[in-house]
Parts: C-alpha cells; sequence; structure tokens
C-alpha cells in the first residue's frame, strides 16, 4: 500500500471531465512539489504535470494540476478515447528521504 | 528525441546478482540526477534509487537498501543499478529515468524515460 492514496479508478463519458487526487502528509506533499505521470497501456510513463501545476511541452491544456496542503489532484477535461492509461503522482519525502509514487489511478472513458 | 536504453536485465535464482546499464547519445547524462524506477509485473510504479551528477550521493527506497548499488559513469554517459541477493519481489521492469538538474533533488521530475528492461527471479 503506498504512502501516497489515489483511487484504483475513475470513469467518465468523452467530453466530460475527471479528477485524480493524491493524498499524502506533511513530509511529502506537503512540504514537496508533486509531479504527475501518464502510463498507456505497454509503455514507458511520460511526465503530464511537474511542480504542482506546470505542464511540459507537449502536455494537452486540458490536463491540470493542482496542491493544498498534503493533497494534490491531477484533472482531464474534455475526455478523449486516448487518455485511458494510469495515471500516478509522485513526490520526495524528506522523512525517509526517498522518492514516493501513488498507487496509481486507471482513467477509464465510457 | 531524447532515448534512454536499457540493457542488461534477464531471469536470475533467488539470491543472485545482476547490473542493469542505461545508456543514451543524445543526452548529457552528467547535468541530471539520475534515478531507476521500476513496475512489478500488474502493479504500480515504485522509486528505487536516485544519484547526484557527481556520484557522490544516492538515496534508495527502504526495501533495497544493502543489496542495491546506483552508480554512473558521466565519461561513458551512462548510469548503472547493481543487484545483489536478489528476491522474488525484486521482479519487475526497471526504468532508468532523468531527475532534478539542480544540485539537490527533492522532486520526482522525469522528462526522460527509458523503455524498461524486464527482471525476473525465480528458481
Amino acid at each position: 500500500q503506498s504512502v501516497l492514496t489515489q483511487p484504483p479508478s475513475v470513469s467518465a463519458a468523452p467530453g466530460q471531465k475527471v479528477t485524480i487526487p493524491c493524498s499524502g502528509s506533511s513530509s511529502n506533499i506537503g512540504s514537496n512539489y508533486v509531479s504527475w505521470y501518464q502510463q498507456l497501456p505497454g509503455t514507458a510513463p511520460k511526465l503530464l504535470i511537474y511542480e504542482n501545476n506546470k505542464r511540459p511541452s507537449g502536455t494537452p491544456g486540458r490536463f491540470s494540476g493542482s496542491k493544498s496542503g498534503t493533497s494534490a489532484t491531477l484533472g482531464i477535461t474534455g475526455l478523449q478515447t486516448g487518455d485511458e492509461a494510469d495515471y500516478y503522482c509522485a513526490t520526495w519525502d524528506h522523512n525517509v528521504s526517498a522518492g514516493l509514487f501513488g498507487g496509481g489511478t486507471k482513467v477509464t472513458v465510457l | 528525441e531524447v532515448r534512454l536504453v536499457e540493457s542488461g536485465g534477464g531471469l536470475v535464482q533467488p539470491g543472485g546478482s545482476l547490473t542493469l546499464s542505461c545508456e543514451t547519445s543524445e543526452f548529457t547524462l552528467s547535468n541530471y540526477w539520475m534515478s531507476w524506477v521500476r513496475q512489478a509485473p500488474g502493479k504500480g510504479l515504485e522509486w528505487v534509487a536516485h544519484i547526484r551528477q557527481d556520484g557522490n550521493e544516492q538515496h534508495y527506497v527502504d526495501s533495497v537498501k544493502g543489496r542495491f548499488t546506483i552508480s554512473r559513469d558521466n565519461a561513458k554517459n551512462s548510469l548503472y543499478l547493481q543487484m545483489n541477493s536478489l528476491r522474488a519481489e525484486d521482479t519487475a521492469v526497471y526504468y532508468c529515468a532523468s531527475a532534478c538538474s539542480g544540485p539537490s533533488c527533492t522532486k520526482l521530475q522525469s522528462d526522460y524515460w527509458g523503455q524498461g528492461t524486464l527482471v525476473t527471479v525465480s528458481s
């Protein structure tokens, strides 16, 4: 069980919006930047959001990130079938001096 | 396009050893902290270790401390993971990934990833 908690799955119809929460603690999310990764089936992860809410070039504006206290959230608007993937939050934990990934959330487009 | 290429995976018996390598020719490894991340079959991502640009600082997840060693050779633009005393639970695809570009690394921001190499620990 991961220290960063994500729901196992979320789903919505095409064009709709989904949000994926990531809950941590003061030693990880509460004091460090959060990144989000998208992993399409059979491929390596891809950086989607960094430093809580910044998008690398190539990440569509439909994806957004936010952080408040010890929780972070990934939002996807205008859901597309190509967005079906696993999504992971990630951050550093200064108590254990180690990186952390959330357990991952599978997004299904109905 | 930046490519990181891992190699060295394979089948190994419990208690055995394996060394993974990660090479690139399109990316200046020496500018970045570098990390290893693994993914057990059907499971999520797990951060394993990272190493500073000069190789003089490393951090590990508790489950591999004392068994795994991350190292690098900037002259060869290469990253390594020496794995000893392997266990069944180490079975996973191992990815190398870029990490931070500054003097410290307290964020998991990996812009570049390899395709992964599979390590199977089984008798």
